[in-house]
């Protein structure tokens, strides 16, 4: 069975230091990744897709399958950034997710 | 545009009552899931609907089941409700039931909350 580790609960960092969230996988076929995001009294939506390969509000996110990681980075952190992070990973074929724990991001002043 | 929308927000009941927790797609798409969110965790994939069939189910038993409408719109049904089934409910739709067609749309939840 496919599984999805975020290994850290809490990051806290400093508004303008460098942010990376941890999130390792493991699946034995061909997997694709996610970050959802859920900002304070809102919904969960999708901030990125390895796929897309896009730059979503200054984060990036590199699929490693050599070490199945899937970490979600940023260089300078913005107060605006603090909220729940999730990776995901969905199997071939399918559209339904499966969830790490999560992380919370909070950026101080 | 609309989004997606659950109902109820809250609400509370017995052990070993029944439930049922309703979902609007979001327009244009046709494919619906559900997920439970402990508190403390990721959220769980209970079961998909696709066009009014169920198409995959997680780990949950029987007595967590679904139906999807011909408006696409679903509800989540629980039965003989225990503790443990305390959490959030979430609802996703998404264009359809493959992986290309994955950006799932959540709504905002229902907490269900079981006394």
């Amino acid at each position: 069975a496919q599984r999805v580790t975020q290994p850290e609960k809490l990051l806290s960092v400093f508004k303008g230091a460098p942010v990376e969230l941890k999130c390792n996988y493991s699946y034995s076929g061909s997997p694709e990744l996610f970050w959802y995001v859920q900002y304070s009294r809102q919904r969960l939506q999708l901030l990125l897709r390895h796929i897309s390969r896009e730059s979503i509000k200054g984060f990036t996110a590199d699929l490693n399958k050599g070490e199945t990681s899937f970490h979600l980075k940023k260089p300078f952190a913005q107060e605006e950034d603090s909220a729940m992070y999730y990776c995901a990973l969905s199997k071939s074929g399918y559209s339904t997710l499966t969830f790490g724990k999560g992380t919370m991001l909070l950026v101080s002043p | 545009e609309t989004g997606v929308t659950q109902s109820p927000t809250h609400l509370i009941k017995t052990r070993g009552q029944q439930v049922t927790l309703r979902c609007s797609s979001q327009s244009g798409h046709n494919t619906v899931s559900w997920y439970q969110q402990a508190l403390g965790q990721g959220p769980q994939f209970i079961f998909q609907y696709y066009r009014e069939e169920e198409n995959g189910r997680g780990n949950f038993p029987p007595r967590f089941s679904g139906l999807q409408f011909p408006n696409y719109s679903s509800e989540l049904n629980v039965n003989a409700l225990e503790l443990d089934d305390s959490a959030l409910y979430l609802c996703a739709s998404s264009l359809g039931p493959s992986r290309q067609d994955t950006e799932a749309f959540f709504g905002q939840g229902t907490r269900l909350t079981v006394v």
